[in-house]
């Protein structure tokens, strides 16, 4: 079956630049993108095809991607950035779609 | 601005179905893809299906046997149904739009807010 891995747990100090990484065997294959999530929220896409980011979500968030891995880069962390993040990505082909969400990351802001 | 609001019963009796409906307002439901997804308290996001406007259907294998969607264009609405629930269908549920109707492109722009649905006797 098709996996996403992420770390659990990412802690950074405000200011400095937070990597959060995803991996997937069929990521060479496919799209991954990004969700923030605050507690009592729903999540917000923060990335999307990778690298792309959604009009109103600030410079400082950026994706990027190489073979089975792709990351979230937050650079520049500030203390409204802690949240937990989701890498999905989805395994389709003709009428079959499967959609898949990693384990999620919780950002630490310390 | 698109909005989605779930909404349906918080408690459900073990055994018995899920039903949830989620509303689409500020737009059209049509020519799109829309999804719900659930999430366990304190746990990740699980994928539980879509559907398209059409009415076809794609389905998360492990819930494959228990799921049903449908959708009412005329309300602007679609729903959930999940049969033969048990405590581990304790959960919040979200409906969600998928922005691209290419094959290749399956992601979320707009969510709704999610609701509690807790299977307990």
């Amino acid at each position: 079956s098709y996996e996403l891995t992420q770390p659990p747990s990412v802690s950074v100090s405000p200011g400095q630049t937070a990597r959060i990484t995803c991996s997937g065997d069929a990521l060479p294959k496919q799209y991954a993108y990004w969700y923030q999530q605050k507690p009592g929220q729903a999540p917000v896409l923060v990335i999307y095809k990778d690298s792309e980011r959604p009009s109103g979500i600030p410079e400082r968030f950026s994706g990027s991607s190489s073979g089975t891995t792709v990351t979230l880069t937050i650079s520049g962390v500030q203390a409204e950035d802690e949240a937990d993040y989701y890498c999905q990505s989805a395994d389709s082909s003709g009428t079959y779609a499967h959609v898949v969400f990693g384990g999620g990351t919780k950002l630490t802001v310390l | 601005q698109v909005q989605l609001q779930e909404s349906g019963p918080g408690l459900v009796k073990p055994s018995e179905t899920l039903s949830l409906t989620c509303t689409v307002s500020g737009g059209s439901i049509s020519s799109y893809y829309w999804s719900w997804i659930r999430q366990p308290a304190g746990k990740g996001l699980e994928w539980i299906g879509r559907i398209y406007t059409s009415g076809s259907t794609n389905y998360n294998p492990s819930l494959k046997s228990r799921v049903t969607m449908s959708v009412d264009t005329s309300k602007n609405q679609f729903s959930l149904k999940l049969s033969s629930v048990t405590a581990a269908d304790t959960a919040v549920y979200y409906c969600a739009r998928e922005p691209s109707s290419i094959a290749a492109l399956i992601y979320f722009d707009y969510w709704g807010q999610g609701t509690l649905v807790t299977v307990s006797s």
